[in-house]
């Protein structure tokens, strides 16, 4: 079983819609979480950096962590066909790792 | 704006060839780490180097070598290549373990 568990889509909204994306974990030692939106051809570019637990904004987007369920979710509210991309979630452990997990990327797709 | 280079970004190479794919950062930072990323898979971490002089191998079994004699040079070198090295190949700096990853854009490695 993976330790990270993201749905790999291809999800497709229409422009304007408010898009979920969620990663599962099994690993309870994660205390960092990231999102990453990565376009065709590119590197990964961080959207959001979370710690622990609870919410965090930045603009249209807002990370959310619980780690009770083991669950962390990235909203984009106003989606932009901009925004189509695959978004990657990674997490590590609290105590000085070099490991990041990574999902698998969920691919989106935003509809003019 | 990537503050992380990678050269080349795409490198098309026959069986047996030596490669050497070049990262450079001009963030000071001491973490660097290579990735090798495949459509629809996680990211798995070949190589990192904690500081100048020191790196480690990853989690994914590798037959490619790094060096770091300088903070911000992290080259990545094959000696034989193979078909099977055919992927994507990602470099990224951290300040510090569990802080954000940056990532280059990456170098696009075809073996034929």
């Amino acid at each position: 079983q993976k330790e990270v568990e993201q749905d790999p889509g291809p999800l497709s909204v229409p422009e304007g819609a408010i898009v979920s994306l969620n990663c599962t974990y099994s690993n309870s030692a994660f205390q960092y979480f990231m999102w990453y939106r990565q376009y065709s051809r590119k590197g990964p570019e961080l959207l959001m950096y979370t710690y622990s637990s609870g919410n965090k904004e930045d603009g249209r987007f807002t990370a959310q962590v619980d780690k009770s369920s083991k669950y962390i979710s990235l909203f984009i509210r106003d989606s932009q066909p901009s925004d189509s991309a695959t978004y990657l979630c990674a997490m590590s452990a609290s105590s000085g790792t070099y490991k990041y997990i990574f999902g698998t990327g969920t691919r989106l797709k935003v509809l003019a | 704006e990537a503050d992380i280079y990678q050269t080349p970004r795409y490198l098309v190479i026959g069986t047996g060839k030596k490669i050497t794919l070049e990262c450079s950062q001009t963030m000071g930072h001491d973490k660097m780490y290579w990735y090798q990323q495949d459509p629809g898979m996680e990211l798995h971490l070949i190589h990192y180097s904690y500081g100048v002089n020191s790196t480690e191998k990853g989690d994914l079994s590798s037959e490619s070598t790094v060096s770091r004699i300088r903070t911000e040079h992290f080259p990545l070198t094959l000696e034989s290549a193979r078909p099977s090295h055919t992927s994507q190949y990602l470099c990224a700096s951290s300040y510090a373990y569990n802080s954000p990853l940056h990532f280059g854009n990456g170098t696009r490695l075809t073996v034929t």
